[in-house]
């Protein structure tokens, strides 16, 4: 059973870049899925990033694409992102998960981080 | 960019009810790539319904998912009182690849 364990500073400041790892067991980072990024603002709803490929191929949500930096690490299976430039609009629960597509085809977004809360503020 | 809207916003029901949610696409949005969450407070979504219809492993039956193009339906037949929760449609496919909608609270009335 796959499991994703989401890590990094709880605080960040304004103007300065939001740093998460997330950490991949029970599968290989380097397997058919993208590998994503979500956040939801406290008392809001869910927000995608955006998703890379164990290639480095990257899709990003347009409204965050200009802040955001995905990169895969082989060596120690995981996947990590960098948002720069944060302000406290960027306070949120930031989960990682993986989409795949199964044998027919069709694309699930199955498997989840419990999630990590990042604040900003000084 | 494919917007997903969902409603109600919030759904007053009482347990034995039944639930009817809905999604609907700014777009048509292929069946294959459409699914259904469920989000209890301070914990992650967890998939209910991928293919539009196909209900996710462990998921009991009284969830079904209906629906293609641009109008999709999530139904609850009879209300659990552990299915009190947000639940959140999803497409991928679509630039933005991946889009949530907003939104539909369950609760108890």
């Amino acid at each position: 059973q796959m499991q994703l364990q989401e890590s990094g500073p709880g605080l960040v400041k304004p103007s300065g870049t939001l740093s998460l790892t997330c950490a991949v067991s029970g599968d290989s980072i380097s397997s058919s899925k993208w590998w994503s990024w979500v956040r939801q603002p406290p008392g809001k709803g869910l927000e995608w990033i955006g998703e890379i490929y164990h290639s480095g191929s990257t899709n990003y949500n347009p409204s965050l694409k200009s802040r955001v930096t995905m990169a895969v690490d082989k060596s120690k299976n995981q996947f990590s992102l960098k948002l720069s430039s944060v302000t406290a609009a960027d306070t949120a629960v930031y989960y990682c998960a993986t989409g795949y597509f199964d044998s027919s085809g069709y694309y699930l977004f199955h498997y989840w981080g419990q999630g990590t809360l990042v604040t900003v503020s000084s | 960019e494919i917007v997903l809207t969902q409603s109600p916003g919030t759904l007053s029901l009482s347990p034995g009810e039944r639930a009817t949610l809905s999604c609907r696409a700014s777009q048509s949005v292929s069946s294959t790539y459409f699914a259904w969450y469920q989000q209890k407070p301070g914990q992650a979504p967890r998939l209910l319904i991928y293919g539009a219809s196909r209900r996710a492993t462990g998921i009991p039956d009284r969830f079904s998912g209906s629906g293609s193009g641009t109008d999709f339906t999530l139904t609850i037949s009879r209300l659990e009182p552990e299915d009190f929760a947000v639940y959140y449609c999803q497409q991928y496919g679509s630039s933005p690849p991946l889009t949530f909608g907003g939104g539909t609270k369950v609760e108890i009335k």
